[in-house]
């Protein structure tokens, strides 16, 4: 699976948009971009993935660049709660085959969402 | 409440004893993953299963780790003659593989058992 790179930390306003980048320049045709969050003290919790075409949900939005080289995940009103550490993964998705179980996470972006 | 659920949610033990953590994941998935996380970093895949098949295990699975899914429902991770090394969260994930074709698989974590070696 393709590495991926994202800022350590990130501060947000309540109630403003919360945009997280993340750079994945080795990224393949037949790799899909992942979004899961952590927050303090429970497992992580998927919020979006996508190929190659914007996303969006009643969490986030996802847009990938044309290149697909990199990608933005937007919380559009971010709230305390959205305080979390956010992973950017990418990893291949097909039919069958071992490699496509597993998710490997990075050390993510540390978002904190202040008053 | 019908997500993955893990027991125990803390474990303190000393160093050389044996320790055994299980998994109950959402009732209609057939895979069902094992992370570790230690403190700052993302989670690290250990080993999953599809079923009672365990499909695929880490090299970070040392052979003093062994995990089994015996009836394809629940899961157990072993860890004998713990480590200081061992302590960290240990997450339990399932998903949902349609056979025949492919799936985003989508996975639902646990709360994880954190594990304390003295």
């Amino acid at each position: 699976d393709a590495k991926t790179t994202q800022p350590p930390s990130m501060d947000c306003a309540e109630g403003r948009a919360a945009n997280l980048p993340c750079n994945h320049s080795t990224i393949s045709g037949n790799e899909y971009v992942y979004w899961y969050r952590q927050i303090h003290s429970q497992g992580p919790q998927y919020i979006i993935h996508g190929l190659k075409n914007n996303e969006t949900n009643e969490m986030a939005s996802l847009i990938i660049t044309e290149d697909r080289k990199s990608s933005t995940l937007i919380l559009p009103h971010a709230t305390l709660r959205d305080t979390a550490v956010y992973y950017c993964i990418v990893r291949v998705v097909g039919a069958g085959g071992t490699s496509y179980g597993k998710l490997t996470f990075g050390q993510g972006t540390i978002l904190t969402v202040h008053p | 409440d019908t997500g993955v659920s893990q027991d125990p949610r803390h474990k303190i033990t000393k160093r050389g004893q044996n320790v055994t953590f299980r998994c109950d994941p959402i009732s209609e998935h057939n895979r069902l993953y094992w992370y570790r996380q230690t403190l700052g970093q993302g989670p690290e895949f250990l080993t999953y299963f599809q079923n009672e098949a365990q499909l695929e295990k880490s090299r970070l699975l040392s052979d003093r780790f062994s995990a089994e899914r015996p009836k394809g429902s629940f899961s157990t991770l072993e860890i004998q003659r713990t480590e200081q090394g061992d302590s960290a969260m240990y997450l339990c994930a399932s998903s949902l593989r349609l056979a025949g074709a492919g799936s985003y698989n989508e996975q639902f974590f646990g709360p994880g058992t954190r594990l304390t070696v003295l």
